[in-house]
């Protein structure tokens, strides 16, 4: 049974820092994994999206990398913003079916 | 587009209602699922339709929750009777090619059962 664990659950830093969080998986023999942001009373918005023959996604600040061998994905958050302030969460594909495995986020803020 | 629609936002309800919560996925998804997000538990998938056939409801607690989709631009997921451990938010999401997992969340609905 595929288990997605994200540490550590909550993390602050000031403003200008550059930062990494942690996503892990049971299983390795996943199709992609993803990394949403959730804003306090909204929904998730997709980030990045690493296919399991990727190494790494970048989009603007943010950098995701996986190893699939060792069941493990990262998020770099270059130059932090009070605007980063959120929770991340990463999710892997049930086998080769669309619904998402979720771990339970990351709650990051990014003091002034 | 607007992207996915859910309503209501909040929902207060006593324990024992029926409660009723609506999606409109966005125009030409083929994908629409359900999730409930606990702060226990996290975010979970409860049900996903494609092509507006159930796939996998194996999510779905028990009989007290159902969910249907009679066309491709509506879908609802009702709980009765509704009981407090219900609480929670309920997001639907929506995508064009389920194998690609480019979900679009909305809103969600926030639960509280009394």
């Amino acid at each position: 049974k595929q288990e997605v664990t994200q540490i550590p659950a909550a993390l602050s830093v000031p403003e200008g820092e550059n930062l990494v969080l942690n996503c892990s998986f049971t299983d390795s023999a996943i199709y992609n994994l993803q990394w949403f942001r959730q804003d306090p009373g909204k929904g998730l918005t997709s980030l990045l999206l690493i296919q399991s023959s990727q190494r790494e996604q970048t989009s603007g600040r943010l950098n995701a990398s996986l190893d699939k061998s060792s069941g493990r994905s990262t998020l770099y958050i270059a130059a932090s913003q009070p605007g980063d302030s959120a929770t991340y969460l990463c999710a892997v594909p049930r086998g080769s079916q669309g619904n998402l495995i979720f771990g339970k986020g990351t709650k990051l803020s990014v003091k002034p | 587009d607007a992207g996915v629609i859910q309503s209501p936002r909040h929902e207060v309800t006593e324990m024992g209602q029926e409660v009723t919560l609506r999606c409109k996925p966005i125009s030409g998804h083929n994908s629409l699922f359900w999730y409930r997000q606990t702060m226990m538990r996290g975010l979970e998938l409860l049900i996903y339709f494609n092509n507006n056939v159930p796939i996998d409801d194996s999510g779905m607690p028990e009989d007290r929750f159902s969910a249907k989709m009679p066309n491709a631009s509506f879908s609802t997921l009702k709980i009765q009777p509704s009981e407090p451990r219900d609480s929670a938010v309920y997001f639907c999401a929506s995508s064009w090619d389920r194998a690609k997992n480019i979900q679009y969340f909305g809103a969600g609905t926030r639960l509280s059962v009394l």
